[in-house]
């Protein structure tokens, strides 16, 4: 079984400016991976980025980027140079083992202002 | 090419109806995934499909949410004797459904409101 905790429920930054997500996970998986879904008004979650636990390179697509610290089961999201189309909710999410059903926290509703 | 389709967009019904809903997953997809997400929650999971089967159903909440998936792609959950609390957004996802496992990419559709009255 999975938990996951984003203890930020709203959060603002300005545009070009870079913001932190914060999220913390357990699983009792030994192999297990960690997503951030973004969630716009459209309702359709989109994947954001991926993190494969036994990859100790953070993983990073463009603007986002991933500190993951294995330890304390902490996986933030930071977006460098945010964008107005940046604002969404934005959740994190855990799966692992033979374990297809991801896990979710409760989001993050991040406003980008002008 | 297409992503994942759910229709109804929006359902409104009363207490105790029957509804059914219904997913299109991207062609070739054999993983299919439903999650409901209630108001200020994340998604939480429901079932899973493996092709046509059921892979793991423990999400489901209760007898009356009933699903299929006969012949490998479309997906029409049925919720019979619909409750006030069923009210929530379905999500539907699909996956490439091959060696990848649990770290293959789910793209979601944009889910179905349902509202009961």
């Amino acid at each position: 079984a999975q938990t996951v905790t984003q203890s930020q429920p709203e959060m603002s930054v300005q545009e070009a400016e870079t913001v932190t997500l914060s999220c913390t996970y357990d699983t009792s998986e030994s192999n297990y991976y960690l997503f951030w879904y973004k969630q716009p008004p459209s309702r359709q979650m989109i994947l954001v980025i991926r993190q494969e636990a036994y990859k100790q390179q953070n993983a990073t697509e463009n603007r986002f980027s991933v500190n993951f610290q294995k330890a304390a089961k902490s996986f933030s999201l930071k977006i460098s140079d945010s964008q107005l189309g940046d604002t969404a909710m934005y959740f994190c999410a855990c799966n692992g083992g033979s374990n297809y059903k991801l896990t979710f926290g409760k989001g993050t509703l991040l406003t980008v202002n002008p | 090419g297409a992503g994942v389709s759910q229709t109804p967009s929006n359902k409104v019904t009363e207490k105790g109806k029957y509804v059914e809903l219904r997913c299109d997953p991207i062609s070739g997809h054999t993983a299919l995934y439903w999650y409901r997400q209630s108001l200020g929650q994340g998604p939480e999971f429901l079932i899973y499909f493996q092709g046509t089967g059921a892979a793991d159903d423990s999400g489901l909440p209760n007898d009356r949410f009933f699903a299929v998936r006969p012949e490998g792609s479309v997906s029409t959950p049925k919720i019979q004797r619909t409750e006030r609390g069923d009210s929530a957004v379905y999500l539907c996802a699909s996956s490439p459904g091959g060696a990848g496992g649990p770290k293959e990419t789910q793209y979601f559709g944009p889910g179905t409101r349902l509202l009961v009255l």
